[in-house]
């Protein structure tokens, strides 16, 4: 089974909206990161963060999480059309390395 | 700037041919990998390896295998490619580092037929 798994499998919002979606998971984690796909593209890293922090920032994201729920979430502020893309939690299993990757949210920015 | 390079973009094969599918970084990244990606099922790890000559299976190495004689270069061979390996191929690199941080390739988009 998935180690993680996004929550909503998509989302639709007007440019400048903020978006969020959340991220489950199931064991314990060194750190848990976040990739965005542009589609039919690879995946590019966007932020990590690691077990004991509770919150990230980075420009215009912000990511939280919360190991006794075993969630993380990424807010997307003032959101622009170039941000439609999937949206890709990853989290560590094998030696610590970021192995495991959930379905992804699909998100579209409307113009 | 980080760079992993994949050998094709779009590929496709027939029933049965052999196919390799090859994938270069030039950041010295220890660790490479390669998952495959299907609509609803997202990455799914196929192999891994943390060094030159080494390899270790991922979720799904059925039908596949791999080659890292280099440090830059890690290869995916199916061995008999069938229609059910028809998928979007992701080669990534990182350095050794606990949780390092993952570099993709652009991806391959491989059609058996």
């Amino acid at each position: 089974s998935q180690q993680g798994e996004e929550d909503p499998q998509a989302l639709s919002i007007q440019e400048g909206e903020n978006a969020t979606m959340n991220c489950s998971y199931k064991t314990s984690i060194n750190n848990l990161q976040w990739y965005r796909q542009n589609s039919g593209r690879g995946l590019v890293h966007l932020i990590l963060i690691r077990s004991n922090e509770r919150e990230k920032h980075s420009g215009r994201l912000r990511v939280t999480l919360d190991t006794s729920k075993k969630s993380s979430s990424l807010l997307i502020t003032a959101s622009r059309a170039a941000d439609t893309a999937s949206y890709f939690c990853a989290t560590g299993r094998y030696y610590g390395q970021n192995f495991v990757f959930g379905p992804g949210t699909r998100l579209s920015v409307l113009p | 700037d980080v760079k992993v390079t994949q050998s094709s973009r779009y590929l496709v094969k027939r029933t049965g041919e052999k196919v390799f599918l090859e994938c270069v970084q030039d950041m010295d990244h220890e660790n490479m990998f390669w998952y495959r990606q299907d609509p609803g099922l997202g990455l799914r790890l196929i192999y891994f390896s943390y060094d030159v000559k080494m390899k270790e299976k991922g979720d799904i190495p059925e039908g596949y295998s791999v080659s890292r004689e280099k440090k830059e270069r890690f290869s995916l061979i199916l061995e008999s490619a069938s229609t059910n390996q028809t998928s979007m191929y992701l080669c990534a690199s990182s350095f050794a580092q606990r949780g390092g941080t993952q570099y993709f390739g652009p991806g391959t988009r491989l059609l058996v037929l």
